[in-house]
């Protein structure tokens, strides 16, 4: 059972606009909700995340929204840049016990064209 | 700061073979985290060390173990390899919170190839 959805395999945008990234949990009990970058032969980055306290969190070019009643977040790149081409995986954490574990989901290749 | 580092970057074994992958946490880190990820798939959580014990596990049979080092460092073993063990192997070190959500740090994995 997959408590981390991301059902976009693919996403390709355009230099300059917005790149909208989505992703669907299941488990009510997740306290923070993140977003890692991956390129290739390297391993996942971190890149923002948003309290489960918290509908909204920007960091420069990068907003995350959470909408808590529909189990939903999404990730906003504005503009997005050739350089943000890669895998992005949505994450999510319940701190348990003093343990950490992140649940990804399975990723969404992001093209920005130039 | 060298950042998480693994070793080997890539191992080739065959079926009923044991491996063993290490990992080195990113400076000022105790807690180390193992993933796996296979292809086309988000990394899955396989356990989590610290203070040199099994402080949590995911989903995954008792092949796949763990130990953690005084220093922190870490290895994964798995036993009786399968050919469904070939995966990307993550690791990600962290400091421990137990009050709040840390920042995990990954390693650039090690690519198990089981034959």
């Amino acid at each position: 059972d997959q408590q981390v959805k991301q059902n976009s395999p693919s996403l390709s945008v355009q230099e300059g606009r917005i790149s909208i990234l989505n992703c669907d949990y299941t488990n009510s009990m997740f306290d923070y909700f993140l977003w890692y970058k991956k390129y290739p032969a390297e391993g996942p980055t971190f890149l923002i995340s948003i309290s489960s306290i918290k509908d909204k969190n920007e960091d420069g070019r990068f907003t995350v929204f959470l909408n808590k009643s529909a189990k939903h977040l999404s990730l906003h790149i504005v503009p997005s840049q050739p350089g943000d081409s890669a895998v992005y995986f949505c994450a999510a954490i319940s701190i348990q016990g003093g343990s950490e574990k992140l649940v990804f989901g399975k990723g969404t290749k992001l093209t920005v064209n130039p | 700061d060298a950042g998480v580092t693994q070793s080997p970057t890539h191992l080739i074994k065959t079926r009923g073979q044991q491996v063993t992958l290490r990992c080195s946490p990113k400076s000022g880190h105790d807690t180390v985290s193992w993933y796996q990820q296979a292809l086309g798939q988000g990394p899955q959580f396989i356990f989590q060390y610290y203070e040199e014990e099994e402080r949590q596990r995911g989903n995954f049979p008792d092949r796949f173990s763990g130990h953690q080092f005084p220093n922190y460092s870490s290895e994964l073993n798995v036993n009786a390899l399968l050919l469904g063990d070939s995966a990307l192997y993550l690791c990600a070190s962290s400091e421990a919170g137990f009050e709040f959500y840390n920042e995990q740090f990954f390693g650039p994995g090690t690519r198990l190839t089981v034959l």
